[in-house]
This record gives C-alpha cells, sequence and structure tokens, in this order.
C-alpha cells in the first residue's frame, strides 16, 4: 500500500521568503511522485512531477522539489514566494504496479502575506 | 484545445435524489478517475477506468455508480445510498503505459445535497 503524508495543514510565509512544503510517502515499490495546485473551486494542476529520472525536479511557477530516498521525502519549495502562489498544494504518489491511480496527501494551503 | 469538461460546475439536489454528474474528455486518454473532496481530507478515489466497458472500484465507491460506454466519457451518478454526498467532484483521465502517469483534471462540479 501507498500513502502520503503532508506536514502542515496550512503554511503562512511573507511575499519574497522561501517557500517549503512537506511531503512524506510510504509505497513498498519505486514511487513516482507529484505536486499539484488548486486554486478555490478549481481543478488540479500539475506542478512538477519526479518518475526515476532526476532526483531534482523543476516545474512551472519556479517549484522544484528534491526526491530523497534515504529520508522517503519529496518536499516542495520555492526560492522566493508571489502573491499569486497562494493556493492549495497536494503531494500525490502513484506505483508503477497494482493500482495505477494517485493516491494524495490532505493538501497544504499556502497563504502568502505581503 | 484538448481538455475535461465537467457539467455542471453547481448542482443542488434533495436528499433522496440520484444525480449524475458529467466528464467528458477530447484528450484521447484511456484512463479516467473521479475523486471527491472535502476539506481537510485531501482527494479520495471513487471509481476509475482503464479502458473503455471496464472499471474498478476506489477507496470510497460505496453510494456510486459509473459506466465508461464511450473512451471520451465517464460519467459518475451519486445514488441516494451515499451517506453524505455534498462534496467537490474530480475527474481526471490520463494515458496508460509507459511512465507518463500524470492526470489531468477537469474543473469540477460542486454538489450540494439538501
Amino acid at each position: 500500500a501507498q500513502s502520503v503524508t503532508q506536514l502542515g495543514s496550512h503554511v503562512s510565509v511573507s511575499e519574497g521568503a522561501l517557500v517549503l512544503l512537506r511531503c512524506n510517502y510510504s509505497s513498498s515499490v519505486p514511487p513516482y511522485l507529484f505536486w499539484y495546485v488548486q486554486y478555490p473551486n478549481q481543478g488540479l494542476q500539475l506542478l512538477l512531477k519526479y518518475t526515476s529520472a532526476a532526483t531534482l525536479v523543476k516545474g512551472i511557477n519556479g517549484f522544484e522539489a528534491e526526491f530523497k530516498k534515504s529520508e522517503t521525502s519529496f518536499h516542495l519549495t520555492k526560492p522566493s514566494a508571489h502573491m499569486s502562489d497562494a493556493a492549495e498544494y497536494f503531494c500525490a504518489v502513484i506505483s508503477d504496479t497494482g493500482r495505477r491511480a494517485l493516491t494524495f496527501g490532505s493538501g497544504t494551503r499556502l497563504q502568502v502575506q505581503p | 484545445d484538448g481538455g475535461i469538461t465537467q457539467s455542471p460546475k453547481y448542482l443542488f439536489r434533495k436528499e433522496g435524489q440520484n444525480v449524475t454528474l458529467s466528464c467528458e474528455q477530447n484528450l484521447n486518454h484511456d484512463a479516467m478517475y473521479w475523486y471527491r473532496q472535502d476539506p481537510g481530507q485531501g482527494l479520495r478515489l471513487i471509481y476509475y477506468s482503464q479502458i473503455v466497458n471496464d472499471f474498478q472500484k476506489g477507496d470510497i465507491a460505496e453510494g456510486y455508480s459509473v459506466s465508461r460506454e464511450k473512451k471520451e466519457s465517464f460519467p459518475l451518478t451519486v445514488t441516494s445510498a451515499q451517506k453524505n454526498p455534498t462534496a467537490f467532484y474530480l475527474c481526471a483521465s490520463s494515458i496508460t503505459g509507459g511512465n507518463l502517469y500524470e492526470q489531468y483534471f477537469g474543473p469540477g462540479t460542486r454538489l450540494t445535497v439538501t
């Protein structure tokens, strides 16, 4: 079975500050990992994905994430927060075997203060 | 433009009534998925389909039904047996095979049952 834990349901940063959203996964097989962003009352948009190539993955809007197998983590970062980054962020995992559907974390709502 | 269409965006029903949520995609994807989103719980998988005329239960299938008669369409029926149907429902699709399991999401339907 696979699962995802996102630490911190709410994160608040100042505009221009570092954004760090945490994600830890549990998977019995090598995982594929994703970060999605959701703006209010909208669907999810893919930010980035890890599919066993480079461990440092760059995504859209200046976000990146690093896959650390030893820590079973896939934390999302952005060097400088922008007001438009305020949204909810979801980490998700899928394995290469068995059920090929995403398992999501509970989400982290990012607030950006001016 | 290719994408996923969900209609309507807002839906209101009386308790005890069945209701069908529409999901159409023109991405030529084989796989389609239905998720339910509740505040603080992330997204939970209701049903998924990897190919036409075949579908599998997800984690919370009780009180829901689906059909997959066409590649482009994957409607979800919320039956009166679903104890707490008020939620935001998201449809997604993806290709199958290879290592590209990223899912593309529709804009969602917010269902309110009173």
